[in-house]
């Protein structure tokens, strides 16, 4: 596609619930990020894969988050055991190589009940 | 830590004025992004200023970056009503001399032009 694609855009999970976000980045594409961005706030790093080697995880908030990336394209986040605290924006972003400009997705709106 | 902070948080300009917005950062980074954001709507890049004293302009937006001072700004000249919307600076993490891209950004400023 021609950019960064994420579904779904918006999802309503209770409380404990499992949910899985996907990130489609642009083709080719090397770098793939999450941020998590709650209201109001700035987005915060959450992790960061080259390929499919995840290289930081250092900003997911607790071990109920876990991300993957298996073939280098595609990437999934996972929250487990979702907390209302969950609640937030979760954007993608893609990027040619490490230091090139990333592109964001549409982001996906996660409220936890 | 790289912390990023950005001023003022809230900004109420009437159409034709001027004002800039402010973003300091705590540490060494080589490169600094401008996004606007639209309710409900991702990151836009406006700007990315990678030297010291680089200056780009766009319309009726311009950004600067001092590496020294670790200050960029975001000036608005003679704003108009669709401007109105959040805008976030953000600075990419060096460590050990490297950078693989990860952005630590500002609280946002959030516009509104009004007549």
């Amino acid at each position: 596609g021609a950019g960064v694609s994420q579904s779904p855009r918006y999802k309503v999970a209770k409380r404990g619930q499992d949910v899985a976000l996907r990130c489609d980045p642009i083709s080719g594409h090397v770098s793939l990020f999450w941020y998590q961005q709650a209201l109001g706030q700035g987005p915060e790093f959450l992790t960061y894969f080259q390929n499919e080697a995840q290289l930081d995880k250092s900003g997911l908030p607790s071990d109920r988050f876990f991300a993957e990336r298996p073939e280098g394209s595609v990437s999934t986040l996972k929250i487990q055991r979702t907390q209302q605290e969950d609640s937030a924006v979760y954007l993608c972003a893609s990027s040619l190589f490490g230091s090139a400009e990333a592109f964001f997705g549409q982001g996906t709106r996660l409220t936890v009940v | 830590e790289l912390k990023v902070e950005q001023n003022p948080l809230f900004l109420s300009m009437q159409e034709g004025k001027n004002y800039t917005i402010y973003c300091n950062y705590s540490t060494t980074s080589d490169r600094l992004y401008w996004y606007r954001q639209d309710p409900g709507k991702s990151l836009e890049s406006l700007f990315v200023l990678l030297s010291n004293g680089a200056v780009k302009q766009e319309g009726r937006l311009m950004a600067s970056l001092d590496t020294k001072a670790r200050l960029s700004t975001l000036h608005i000249t003679a704003a108009v009503h669709d401007l109105s919307a959040t805008y976030f600076c953000a600075v990419v993490y060096i460590a050990g001399g490297t950078s693989y891209g990860k952005l630590t950004f500002g609280q946002g400023t959030i516009l509104t032009v009004h007549p």
